[in-house]
C-alpha cells in the first residue's frame, strides 16, 4: 500500500538539479511532501491538493497529477542543506512512500 | 514552543515487559498518528485517531495498543515487547486530513 518513490538515491553536486517521484497504486486527494535528516523526525515541506493548490514554502516545488496518482518533487540548484531522505504521504491514506536518499556534496 | 513531545526519548526493556510511550501535541490537531520506522523501511503507520475517544488501526497494528482520552494525548502501549518491536516510534499531529504533519522527536526503543 506504500506510494513507491523513485529514484532510491540521488547523489548530487552543489547547484545541480533533481526530481524525486512518487506513485500510488490507490487513489491520492492530496500529497505531502517531507524531508527527514539522519537522526532527526521528518519535517514537512510542501502539501498539493486535489485541484492544483499547492501549499508550502522554500524554493522547493512540486506538481500532482490526480488521474495517474502521481507526485513528483523538484529541487533546483540544490545545496547542501537538502540533504536528507525525502518522502511522500498520501494525506488521505497517511501512508508514506518508500523513500529516497538525497545527497549533495560540493 | 508549540509542537509535538515524545517521552521518553530512548527505552531498553526486556522481552514480555510492558510500556507506555506518550504523546503531546499543544496545537488543538484533532488528528494523531503513531509510526515506527525501521532501517530501510520508511514510516510504517500502527494506529491513529481522528479525534479524542477515537482511534483505528495502520499498517502494522499487531502488538500494540492505544488511547486518545483527552484531545492533546495519544498513548502507545506494548503489552508484551518482542525483539521485533525494536524501532524508533514518532508520533505526529495535523488539524485535519488534509494538513501536513508535525512529528515528534521520536523515541528511540530496543528490546532486549
Amino acid at each position: 500500500q506504500q506510494p513507491v518513490q523513485s529514484p532510491q538515491a540521488v547523489i548530487l553536486r552543489e547547484g545541480e538539479d533533481a526530481v524525486i517521484n512518487c506513485s500510488s497504486s490507490k487513489a491520492l486527494y492530496s500529497v505531502h511532501w517531507y524531508r527527514q535528516k539522519h537522526g532527526e523526525a521528518p519535517v514537512f515541506l510542501m502539501i498539493l491538493l486535489k485541484g492544483g493548490e499547492q501549499k508550502g514554502h522554500d524554493k522547493i516545488s512540486a506538481s500532482f497529477n490526480e488521474k495517474k496518482q502521481q507526485s513528483s518533487l523538484y529541487l533546483t540548484a540544490s545545496q547542501l542543506s537538502y540533504s536528507g531522505t525525502y518522502f511522500c504521504g498520501g494525506g488521505n491514506q497517511f501512508y508514506f512512500g518508500t523513500g529516497t536518499s538525497l545527497t549533495v556534496i560540493p | 514552543n508549540a509542537g509535538v513531545t515524545q517521552t521518553p526519548k530512548f527505552r531498553v526493556l526486556k522481552t514480555g515487559q510492558s510500556m507506555t510511550l506518550l504523546c503531546a501535541q499543544d496545537m488543538n490537531h484533532e488528528y494523531m498518528y503513531w509510526y515506527r520506522q525501521d532501517p530501510g523501511m520508511g514510516l510504517r503507520l500502527i494506529h491513529y485517531s481522528v479525534g479524542e475517544g477515537t482511534t483505528a488501526k495502520g499498517e502494522v497494528p499487531d502488538g500494540y495498543n492505544v488511547s486518545r482520552l483527552k484531545k492533546q494525548n495519544f498513548l502507545l502501549g506494548l503489552e508484551s515487547a518482542a525483539p521485533s518491536q525494536t524501532s524508533v516510534y514518532f508520533c505526529a499531529s495535523s488539524r485535519d486530513r488534509v494538513d501536513g504533519y508535525t512529528f515528534g522527536s521520536g523515541t528511540r526503543l530496543t528490546v532486549v
